[in-house]
């Protein structure tokens, strides 16, 4: 079946220090993957998709298929990106999303 | 353009009512999604909906339908409403084409069951 999981609900870091956020899917197909992103009091907004490979705020994503993960990574948190972030698999007629992941990033 | 619009933002029901909730997307966005968020988890999806056709079902009851107008917009029909079906539902457009391109969500309609 269809899947994704992001195996962390809270993450929290220091400002200036790497973060990953982890994602893994369950696809049978070829997957297209995003990583949505929703800051406080405002709408679920795209950050970056799979196909694209570039890099929004910082923040990159490579689409293992061997490890059938799309994890996102930056290499210096700041402040602002604390929000919350979803791992999203789009497929035909269908998009499923992980539980997300609330990151905070403390000063 | 001001993005994907809903209304309305919130609406209280009892249990046994019916709701309808509406969407506007993007001007030139063909594709209309619908999505079920209950606190605490991510988005689930509903529907997907592209040039007035359903193309996209998810696990959901019959209870729940949608339709979409030749301007694109789109209603979401719950019948019989549980406690459960308390949630924020999202709309999202995408782009000319098919629904696997990036979605743009709307910012929810609130639906608290009594």
């Amino acid at each position: 079946a269809q899947r994704v999981t992001q195996p962390e609900k809270l993450l929290s870091v220091f400002k200036g220090a790497p973060v990953e956020l982890k994602c893994n899917y369950s696809y049978s197909g070829s997957p297209e993957l995003f990583w949505y992103v929703q800051y406080s009091r405002q709408r679920l907004q795209l950050l970056l998709r799979h196909i694209s490979r570039e890099s929004i705020k910082g923040f990159t994503a490579d689409l293992n298929k061997g490890e059938t993960s799309f994890h996102l990574k930056k290499p210096f948190a700041q402040e602002e990106d604390s929000a919350m972030y979803y791992c999203a698999l789009s497929m035909i007629g269908d998009m499923r999303f992980g539980a997300g992941t609330r990151l905070t990033v403390k000063p | 353009d001001a993005g994907v619009t809903q209304s309305p933002t919130h609406l209280i029901k009892t249990r046994g009512q019916q709701v309808t909730l509406r969407c506007s997307p993007i001007s030139g966005h063909k594709s209309v999604s619908w999505y079920q968020q209950v606190l605490g988890q991510g988005p689930q999806f509903i529907f997907q909906y592209y040039e007035k056709e359903e193309r996209g079902r998810g696990n959901f009851p019959d209870r729940f339908s949608a339709r979409q107008f030749p301007n694109y917009s789109s209603e979401l029909n719950v019948n019989a409403l549980l406690l459960g079906d308390s949630a924020l539902y999202l709309c999202a457009s995408s782009s000319p084409g098919t629904g696997e391109k990036p979605q743009y969500f709307g910012p929810g309609t609130r639906l608290l069951v009594l």
